[in-house]
């Protein structure tokens, strides 16, 4: 079945320095890729997404390019501020049997930024 | 601003008491989902409603059902709750079931039981 995996966490990191968070994944057919992030106590927001080979998708700083050949979607951002301090989920969505797609979660890793 | 919307955000509830959560769209989306989410772990897809096709996860304990009125309103209702229903519940939306539709989340009903 699809899977999707992505390092634990918790991630560090002091301000402004640069994050990178692996992400790699499993599916049969041609999914779509996803990073959420969640902030405590709250829903998952979307932060970026791509749905083909060699899409970049970014957003608030954050980039992921979609790697068919690695299958991987690793998130990456230059410059991290404390306020990025979150649990980050990969996730994708690929057709089933049964004629539609459902979202398959990674675990998630928590980032921590310090002043 | 178009958004999904959950209410409670917090619920309390005792042990075998009946209890439903909320959630509103203004998205005008087809399909809403609900997720459980334990503490430090990814959401669980409970199920899903394509208009008003019902869609259950195979491994969904009965205790859990839902019911979509309409197109903007779903609602997740548990029927005995156990100590182990205590949870995160998401509720999400999106604008159809391909592969490359967003799913949007709504801020969550965190539910305690006592």
């Amino acid at each position: 079945g699809d899977s999707v995996t992505q390092m634990e966490g918790p991630v560090t990191l002091s301000e402004e320095a640069f994050l990178t968070i692996n992400c790699t994944y499993t599916a049969t057919g041609y999914p779509s890729l996803f990073w959420y992030v969640q902030y405590p106590g709250e829903g998952l927001q979307l932060l970026l997404k791509a749905t083909k080979a060699d899409d970049k998708g970014s957003n608030k700083g954050f980039e992921a390019t979609y790697r068919k050949e690695t299958t991987s979607f690793h998130l990456e951002k230059g410059s991290v501020q404390v306020s990025d301090s979150a649990v980050y989920f990969c996730a994708l969505t690929a057709p089933r049997g049964s004629g539609y797609s459902t979202l398959t979660f990674g675990k998630g890793t928590m980032l921590l930024v310090s002043p | 601003d178009a958004m999904v919307i959950q209410n409670p955000r917090y619920q309390v509830t005792q042990f075998g008491k009946p209890v439903t959560l909320s959630c509103s769209q203004t998205l005008n989306h087809n399909v809403m989902y609900w997720y459980q989410q334990k503490s430090s772990q990814a959401p669980k897809l409970l199920f899903h409603y394509y208009d008003k096709d019902f869609n259950n996860e195979a491994d969904t304990p009965d205790n859990f059902q839902s019911r979509r009125p309409n197109t903007s309103f779903c609602f997740l209702d548990i029927r005995s709750p156990g100590l182990g229903d205590a949870a995160m519940y998401l509720c999400a939306t999106s604008r159809d079931l391909e592969s490359w539709d967003t799913q949007y989340f709504g801020p969550g009903t965190r539910l305690t039981v006592l």
